[in-house]
């Protein structure tokens, strides 16, 4: 079945430590989300992309880095410049102007 | 800018009792409009959309939302709830002049007790 990988599931992060968590997709999409979702707070974009090789920024960019080497993969760093990491990320792909498929995310926590 | 707002954080109902989860939004353009579902620890599900066309836009487990630009909303209602249906619910607005971003209210978790 197509669908939206991600891992791991749980993560926990140290002091000045990076951590990437993982987002593969199989549904031959173009574009593909990055989201941290905070209680009450909704969904929050952090980068997109809508193509191989290119990203952009989206609203809470600010500590976290990505990459997009090949179609199916999205992978997400969670830099230590990122005072509060503490969330639950959930990757999404699309075809472009059609509606959002997700994963079922990866809960991040500070040790 | 565009943005959405979800009236209620939560909201309780009894199982059968119908319910409507209530949704905003603010746009100078042409609008596509969604319902997401997320149970815990789960991702998001896409529930019903509104591209064009038809201002009622159905789900297959019940649930529908009209689209109504004079008052700007989107709400989402169902009939008879089940215990099932308990999770949260996120309205979305797709940003104008993306080409696919989403721009999401802040969720309504929808509690359905026997």
């Amino acid at each position: 079945d197509g669908g939206i990988t991600q891992s791991p599931k749980y993560l926990f992060r140290k002091e000045g430590q990076n951590v990437t968590l993982s987002c593969e997709q199989n549904l031959n999409h173009d574009a593909m989300y990055w989201y941290r979702q905070d209680p009450g707070q909704g969904l929050r974009l952090i980068y997109y992309s809508q193509i191989v090789n290119d990203f952009q920024k989206g609203d809470i960019a600010e500590g976290y880095s990505v990459s997009r080497e090949k179609k199916e993969s999205f992978p997400l760093t969670v830099t230590s410049a990122q005072k509060n990491p503490t969330a639950f990320y959930l990757c999404a792909s699309s075809i472009t102007y059609w509606p959002q498929h997700f994963g079922d995310g990866t809960r991040l926590s500070i040790l | 800018a565009q943005s959405v707002t979800q009236l209620d954080s939560q909201v309780p109902v009894f199982e059968e009792a119908p319910v409507e989860l209530r949704c905003n939004y603010s746009s100078s353009v042409s609008v596509y409009l969604f319902w997401y579902v997320q149970y815990p620890n789960q991702g998001l599900q896409l529930l019903l959309k509104y591209l064009s066309g038809s201002t009622l836009v159905e789900s297959i487990n019940g649930f529908e939302a009209e689209f109504n630009k004079s008052q700007t909303s989107f709400h989402l209602r169902k009939p008879s709830v089940h215990i099932s249906d308990t999770a949260e619910y996120f309205c979305a607005v797709r940003k104008g002049g993306s080409q696919g971003n989403l721009i999401f209210g802040k969720g309504t978790k929808l509690s359905v007790k026997p």
